[in-house]
């Protein structure tokens, strides 16, 4: 079946980039999700990216996909202490199913 | 807000006992779909149903059962609940038609099991 895997922790100071990574096993993906979790609350999605790009940039978000070793990155460029959360990163399959990874928490440092 | 509204927001509950969590999604959204968000699981999808027929079916319990209405709102049950089900229930929806429509989540409900 899918399995999407994610580091579990990852701790950066303001103002430095932050990236955490994905990996995933589907070959049927269709699309790849990152979502934001902060405390408290549910999921936001934060950005997407279709299997046949390789990059995606939205403001200070960077999303790279490498299709051939099925890895998916986000960066975050000038860290925020409000970027602090749990990020999932989700595979899309067939019907729109999303597979989601454990969770990366975030922790922004003043 | 997603506008997926999930209700009760919290439930405590002793073992043995049923408990019905609700979830009506997005406006316009067809598809519901129901996760288990625990510590050492992560986010586990339970099932999926769009405009009342179930599509998806993922790590849920035969314990577990979950159904959509002709109002598209879905209604989760758990029964014979142990102290292992305690986590936080999401419910999310989309479309169910365009395949990138993402998943808008509700903020989930919480169950202890004690």
């Amino acid at each position: 079946g899918e399995d999407v895997e994610q580091s579990l922790f990852l701790s950066v100071r303001e103002g430095d980039s932050s990236v955490i990574n994905c990996t995933y096993t589907d070959s049927s993906s269709t699309y790849l999700y990152w979502y934001k979790q902060e405390p408290g609350a549910g999921l936001q999605l934060l950005t997407y990216i279709f299997s046949n790009m390789d990059m995606k940039q939205d403001q200070r978000l960077t999303v790279l996909l490498n299709k051939k070793d099925k890895h998916l990155s986000l960066r975050i460029a000038d860290t925020q202490t409000g970027d602090s959360a749990i990020y999932f990163c989700g595979d899309a399959g067939g019907y729109q199913k999303v597979t989601f990874g454990i969770g990366t928490k975030l922790q922004v440092i003043p | 807000d997603s506008g997926v509204t999930q209700t009760p927001k919290h439930l405590i509950t002793a073992t043995g006992q049923r408990v019905t969590l609700r979830c009506s999604p997005r406006s316009g959204d067809l598809s519901v779909y129901w996760y288990q968000q625990s510590l050492d699981q992560g986010l586990q999808f339970l099932i999926q149903y769009y405009n009342g027929e179930e599509r998806a079916k993922g790590n849920i319990l035969e314990r577990f059962s979950a159904q959509q209405f002709p109002d598209l709102h879905s209604e989760l049950n758990l029964s014979s609940l142990e102290l292992g089900d305690s986590a936080l229930y999401f419910c999310a929806s989309s479309d169910g038609e365009q395949v990138n429509s993402p998943l808008h989540f509700g903020n989930g409900t919480r169950l202890t099991v004690t």
